[in-house]
């Protein structure tokens, strides 16, 4: 097991230009989540899928954002329109499903660091 | 989830031991107390989790005050490796999934 792996590692884009990035949860892991971070500030998150199904949104997950899970494996998160504001790490994350909310350990990946010109 | 208190940075000596402190007086019974670090260019990991007793494991010890109001995460023997951004979370068994994360105490070890 190699962990939660996320692809890219780094990428720059223009503005305007649409994005994806691609996340690999822990094999046995059904749940997946998605943050977002900035500079200096702890992540915030933006969506969770149990298995396929995408269950939480953060109000942070504008129109532009559009995150899948088609297999109930792997996870892509695209971004239409980049915007400078845009500019972040973005870290996956998956767990296991079975154990109570307040005991979930959640197994982060190196992240996918965005830069919009 | 309830919100956390955190100093924003400290600074340790290499082989002594850290002491990091939470603040959380808005804790409700429900809630865990979570601590997650984030080294360099790597994504937050965790470390350790508890509910009213002290919690040790290999990474670290959680000591938990008696009304719960605030907690001490301690590493035993710092090292350069441990240098990290250390996250003190509440997670409440009712809430959402997600993780809440503040800003954190960014811990310098000095060889």
């Amino acid at each position: 097991d190699t962990g939660v792996s996320q692809n890219p590692r780094h990428k720059i884009t223009k503005r305007g230009q649409n994005v994806t990035f691609r996340c690999d949860p822990i094999s046995e892991h059904n749940r997946l989540y998605w943050y977002r971070q900035t500079l200096g500030q702890g992540p915030e998150f933006l969506t969770y899928f149990q298995n396929e199904a995408q269950l939480e949104k953060s109000r942070l997950l504008s129109d532009r954002f559009s995150a899948e899970r088609p297999k109930g494996s792997f996870s892509t998160l695209e971004i239409q329109r980049t915007e400078q504001g845009d500019s972040a790490m973005y870290l996956c994350a998956s767990s296991l499903a079975g154990q109570t909310i307040a005991k979930n350990i959640q197994y982060f990946g190196a992240g996918t660091r965005l830069s919009v010109l | 989830d309830a919100k956390t208190t955190q100093p924003n940075s400290m600074e340790s000596n290499e082989e002594e031991p850290v002491h990091l402190p939470c603040n959380h007086s808005t804790i409700s019974g429900t809630d865990y107390i979570h601590w997650y670090r984030q080294l360099p260019s790597q994504g937050p990991e965790y470390v350790i989790h508890g509910l009213t007793s002290n919690v040790n494991n290999r990474m670290a010890s959680l000591a938990i005050a008696e009304d719960r109001k605030s907690s001490t995460l301690i590493l035993h023997r710092a090292t350069l490796r441990d240098a990290a951004v250390y996250y003190c979370i509440l997670r409440d068994r009712n809430a959402g999934n997600m993780l809440t994360f503040g800003g954190g105490t960014r811990l310098m070890v000095k060889p």
